[in-house]
Order: C-alpha cells, then sequence, then structure tokens
C-alpha cells in the first residue's frame, strides 16, 4: 500500500506571494494533519482535519489554512509568506479523529524557501 | 511552554554501545510518543506509551513512562550506523486540546 504522498518535494517561492501544498493519505485513513518543521527545530502542529472537520488548531496565524476533500485529501494554504515561512512542511494521515491517541503516519515533507 | 524538552540535545556514540534520551513535560499528558526523523526527511514512529503504561519495548528499543516526574525515556540497545537520525518525542496533553506537540528532539551520530 503506498504511504502518505505530498507534493510537490520542493518549492521556492518570494514574499508576499501565496502556496499551496498537498496531501494524499494512507488509503482508509480518514484524518490529516499539518505540521511546520522549521531547521534544527520539532515539528510544530498547525491543522488537524478529520471527515472534512477541522478538529485541531495550532498557534499559527490566519494566513495559514487547510481544508479536506470528499477523498480525504487535503491541501495546506498560506498566504502572503514571510521569509520565516521557510520550513519542511509535513503531513501525517492516522485513522483517529484524535491526533495523540494513535500512530501518526507521515510523509517526506515539502520544502518551502521563501526568497 | 508545554511542549516535551529532550536531553541530551545531541549524542554521539560508538556502534554498539546504549543510546538513552529523555523528555521532560509540565502539564499532564494522555499519550506520548516517539517518533524517528532520518535527515530532514518525514518522521518514523517508534512507540506510543499511554498514560497508564510504565514501560513499552518494541524490538531494540525500550520507552518508559513516568508520570508522577512527568518524563519518558528513550533506550536504543546494541545501536547501529543506521540509528543515526533526530529522535522526537510528541505529547498529547490534557488541556491543549486536539494537537500533538513535539519537542525539540535529541540528534544521535552512531559511529562505526
Amino acid at each position: 500500500d503506498a504511504g502518505v504522498t505530498q507534493s510537490p518535494t520542493h518549492l521556492i517561492k518570494t514574499r508576499g506571494q501565496h502556496v499551496t501544498l498537498r496531501c494524499s493519505p494512507i488509503s482508509g485513513h480518514k484524518s490529516v494533519s499539518w505540521y511546520q518543521q522549521v531547521l534544527g527545530q520539532g515539528p510544530q502542529f498547525i491543522f488537524q482535519y478529520y471527515e472534512k472537520e477541522e478538529r485541531g488548531r495550532g498557534n499559527f496565524p490566519d494566513r495559514f489554512s487547510a481544508r479536506q476533500f470528499p477523498n480525504y485529501s487535503s491541501e495546506l494554504n498560506v498566504n502572503a509568506l514571510l521569509l520565516g515561512d521557510s520550513a519542511l512542511y509535513l503531513c501525517a494521515s492516522s485513522p483517529s479523529p484524535v491526533v495523540g491517541q494513535e500512530t501518526q503516519y507521515f510523509g517526506p515533507g515539502t520544502r518551502l524557501l521563501v526568497l | 511552554s508545554q511542549q516535551g524538552e529532550e536531553d541530551p540535545q545531541a549524542l554521539s556514540i560508538q556502534e554498539g554501545e546504549n543510546a538513552t534520551m529523555n523528555c521532560s513535560y509540565k502539564t499532564s499528558i494522555n499519550n506520548l510518543q516517539w517518533y524517528r526523523q532520518n535527515s530532514g526527511r518525514g518522521l518514523v514512529h517508534l512507540i506510543l506509551i499511554r498514560s497508564n503504561e510504565r514501560e513499552k519495548h518494541s524490538g531494540r528499543l525500550r520507552v518508559t513512562l513516568d508520570t508522577s516526574k512527568k518524563s519518558s525515556s528513550l533506550l536504543i540497545t546494541a545501536s547501529r550506523a543506521a540509528d543515526t537520525a533526530s529522535y522526537f518525542c510528541a505529547t498529547d496533553f490534557k488541556a491543549a486540546g486536539n494537537k500533538l506537540t513535539f519537542g525539540g528532539g535529541t540528534r544521535v551520530l552512531v559511529k562505526p
């Protein structure tokens, strides 16, 4: 079975632009979570979606938004990019609506560089 | 902050030695997980330990949880070069709602 997939793998944007990152969960998983990992730090929780509804939100500004589609894939959108948004963006899926209750299966990430 | 804090931040050992890293946190948790990350890629789940459990094993990995001290440890026995990675604890804090909070990680280098 395919694992969690993310696209694109790498992306370069300039300040002020908008970016859309995509994630496809493991087949049968209804929960998708997004994380931002700045170089040298641990991942920071951004959002969790389950059955197309937002179930969890981290401390990120409103420039960050996400949605989940009927096939459980998900998009993360970031508007008005700042240099500080440069990071590895990770997506994780699981069967459970509670992120801490079960194993999270992570994708390889999208590396975003904002110039 | 509520996040788990790993200790040490970095660890260098010889192949065959054991590696121990610790995670401390400040408020009550439901569960605690350990993940491994190789070279800034995706994370791989190692072990999930629930708040009513004290110890779990998986192959060469042993995780302990002491809720009275608010700490957890990850032991890797008979380390291999392939164990070189960053290791993170991730906590499900009771007061934080539905989110997973990662610590800053321990970077482990296993020298052949």
